[in-house]
């Protein structure tokens, strides 16, 4: 199985900052990753699919990139809706595998 | 629109059998995978395995492989999650979401509501 790695697990952070969070995969999977958000109680959803795309809906300020093994999810401008637990998923291989997740809250 | 409409809570005790479903609304069930993601209270995301409606061929984890199965019926448009005998580490919610698969893509991208299952004694 392909091990996907989040930094950090966690983060305490202000409206209005930059967000970065960071995922490693175990072995190369191309551009085969995607990025959810989950709020408490609720489904997650899809932010990002193959490294850099933003799903129809997302907000502008939510942006991935990377290739091969590193990846990035940035949020450019924290809003208050921005706080939850966001995962990274590689999609190269079976078994599908998700990160730990990253929980980003309020400072 | 589309709606992935999942069953509701259940209560079980180790050993008893359960189904679960996913009733997809809104697009062709045929045309996309159904895939099943397991979450733990407190934890994240674990994928389980998926299912394509148009054949029911599926696919599994590892870690669930042989206990449970998931199958689908293309005429009402439902897939189902089931075990033959549950255990207390099943308690979970757990999330059937919509498949996207292409020759340069592979995302998850509608999610039901989740079926919380509690299993105790």
């Amino acid at each position: 199985d392909i091990q996907m790695t989040q930094s950090p697990s966690s983060l305490s952070a202000s409206v209005g900052d930059r967000v970065t969070i960071t995922c490693r995969a175990s072995q190369h999977i191309s551009s085969y990753l995607n990025w959810y958000q989950q709020k408490p109680g609720k489904a997650p959803k899809l932010l990002i699919y193959v490294a850099s795309s933003l799903q129809s809906g997302v907000p502008l300020r939510f942006s991935g990139s990377g290739y091969g093994t590193d990846f990035t999810l940035n949020i450019s401008s924290l809003q208050p809706e921005d706080f939850a637990t966001y995962y990274c998923q590689q999609s190269s291989s079976t078994p599908r595998t998700f990160g730990q997740g990253t929980k980003v809250e309020i400072k | 629109e589309v709606q992935l409409v999942q069953s509701g809570a259940e209560v079980k005790k180790p050993g008893e059998s359960l189904r679960i479903s996913c009733k997809a609304s809104g697009y062709s069930f045929t045309t996309y995978w159904i895939t099943w993601v397991r979450q733990m209270p407190g934890k994240g995301l674990e994928w389980m395995g998926r299912i394509d409606p148009s054949d029911s061929y599926s696919d599994y984890s590892p870690s669930f492989q042989g206990h449970v199965t998931i199958s689908a019926d293309k005429s009402i448009s439902t897939a189902y999650l089931q075990w033959r005998s549950l255990k207390a580490s099943d308690t979970a919610m757990y999330f059937c979401a919509r498949h996207v698969i292409t020759g340069t893509e592979d995302y998850f991208d509608y999610w039901g509501q989740g079926t919380l299952v509690t299993v105790s004694s």
